[in-house]
């Protein structure tokens, strides 16, 4: 079964600095799918970013970009000029592919950020 | 209505009671799925429909039993719920257009069993 490691469950930053959380995961698939979700004190569950394991190239959406190392299993979030509205608990999940068929996802506990103003 | 939407998003039932989480996505996909926030745990999938079928039951206790009436519906019948099954449920759906389908979250149902 895959598993999906978060290793810190808090981070702080200062607003406008840069900040990278981490996520490890175990498979024994070479075709998955890597994302990132937020969820603000509201609860809802929000897609930040994705990556496809066959691509190379790390997914970049605006302030938000990865680093995954396939070798390593390593899908590291980085968020740029961190903003107030960025301070939620962050997950990193996996889905694995069936060809296209449903799968759920595999979460991580979780990486509370804090933002200071 | 836009998104995904889960009704009620508060819920407070006893043992002996039996309830239903309404889940209703308004994106056109067709597949749909319950997962389960407790404060200790990650987010646990429980079950998964693709099409209107269920494919996945993730060795979820039969006091949950899922209905998926129509693409658009999902719903999560609760009978004999125990305190431990307190939590938040999140119903996602997805669009099974390839393997690169993204799922989307409603808001959550936050369930207290006394």
């Amino acid at each position: 079964a895959q598993t999906v490691t978060q290793s810190q469950p808090e981070m702080s930053v200062q607003e406008a600095e840069t900040v990278t959380l981490s996520c490890t995961y175990d498979t024994s698939e070479s075709d998955y799918y890597l994302f990132w979700y937020k969820q603000p004190p509201s609860r809802q569950m929000i897609l930040v970013i994705r990556q496809e394991a066959y691509k190379q190239q790390n997914a970049t959406e605006n302030r938000f970009s990865v680093n995954f190392q396939k070798a390593a299993k390593s899908f590291s979030l980085k968020i740029s000029d961190s903003q107030l509205g960025d301070a939620a608990m962050y997950f990193c999940a996996y889905r694995g592919y069936s060809g296209g068929g449903a799968d759920g996802l595999t979460f991580g506990k979780g990486t509370h950020l804090i933002i200071q103003p | 209505e836009t998104g995904v939407t889960q009704t009620p998003r508060h819920l407070v039932m006893g043992m002996t009671n039996k309830k239903s989480l309404k889940c209703e996505q308004h994106l056109g996909h067709n597949a749909m799925y319950w997962y389960k926030q407790s404060a200790k745990k990650p987010l646990e999938l429980m079950f998964v429909y693709s099409l209107e079928e269920r494919v996945e039951n993730n060795s979820v206790p039969s006091r949950f039993s899922p209905e998926c009436p129509n693409s658009s519906h999902l719903f999560l019948h609760l009978h004999t719920l125990q305190p431990e099954d307190s939590a938040l449920y999140l119903c996602a759906s997805s669009q099974l257009a390839g393997p690169t389908d993204t799922q989307y979250f409603g808001p959550g149902t936050r369930l207290t069993v006394l």
